[in-house]
């Protein structure tokens, strides 16, 4: 069964500071895509980041990166210069290989807090 | 262009009724998601429109919930009778293609009393 692990509940990080937020995933699908969502306070759900596990290379958005570690089936999102409005809840999500409609399966969510 | 619209915001009704959420996706998405968090747990995939058709409803609880899609266009999901552990918050998602990136509506937050 696919499934994905944030394993830390709550982080905190100084302004202007690099900050990682751990992602597992457990598949067996050889194709599969890795995404992260950020969800602020408003609640809305934002796309951050996509990573296909065919990928060579780590995905980039701005200050947002994914280190993608296909061995260790690790997608952590790192979030560089931090910023206030970084403050929210985190999600990692995957979606299935090809006998999956594309429906996303979800971590619990990190919920990290920049501080000034 | 218009992102993926949810109506209403909030909702809070007595156990035992309906209530009728309605997700409005971006224009020319073909590809609609419902998705459930309730309180302290992870969102839960609950079914997948590919235009009018249910193309996954694995994800659906149990009878009481009915979703539907007219004419491929926006999509309702319907709860009746309600129960206490239907509460939570009901996201709506759309895609161009199903490999693509989901964009999510705001959310619609149930409250069953």
């Amino acid at each position: 069964a696919q499934k994905i692990t944030q394993t830390q509940p709550g982080m905190f990080v100084q302004e202007k500071e690099a900050v990682t937020l751990d992602c597992t995933y457990d598949t067996s699908d050889p194709s599969y895509g890795l995404f992260w969502y950020k969800q602020p306070s408003s609640g809305e759900m934002i796309f951050l980041i996509y990573q296909g596990s065919y990928d060579q290379q780590n995905a980039t958005e701005g200050r947002y990166s994914l280190n993608f570690q296909k061995a260790r089936k690790s997608a952590n999102l790192v979030i560089s210069a931090s910023q206030l409005g970084d403050s929210a809840m985190y999600f990692c999500a995957m979606r299935g290989g090809s006998s999956n409609t594309g429906k996303l399966i979800f971590g619990q969510g990190t919920t990290l807090q920049v501080k000034p | 262009e218009a992102g993926v619209t949810q109506f209403p915001s909030h909702s809070v009704i007595e156990k035992g009724q309906t209530v009728t959420l309605r997700c409005d996706p971006i224009s020319g998405h073909d590809n609609l998601y419902w998705y459930r968090r309730v309180m302290g747990k992870e969102i839960k995939f609950l079914l997948h429109f590919v235009k009018e058709s249910k193309q996954d409803e694995s994800g659906m609880p149990n009878n009481r919930f009915l979703a539907e899609r007219t004419g491929g266009t926006y999509s309702t999901l319907k709860v009746q009778p309600a129960e206490l552990e239907d509460s939570g918050v009901y996201f709506c998602a759309s895609s161009q293609d199903r490999t693509y990136e989901q964009y999510f509506g705001p959310g619609t937050r149930l409250t069953v009393t």
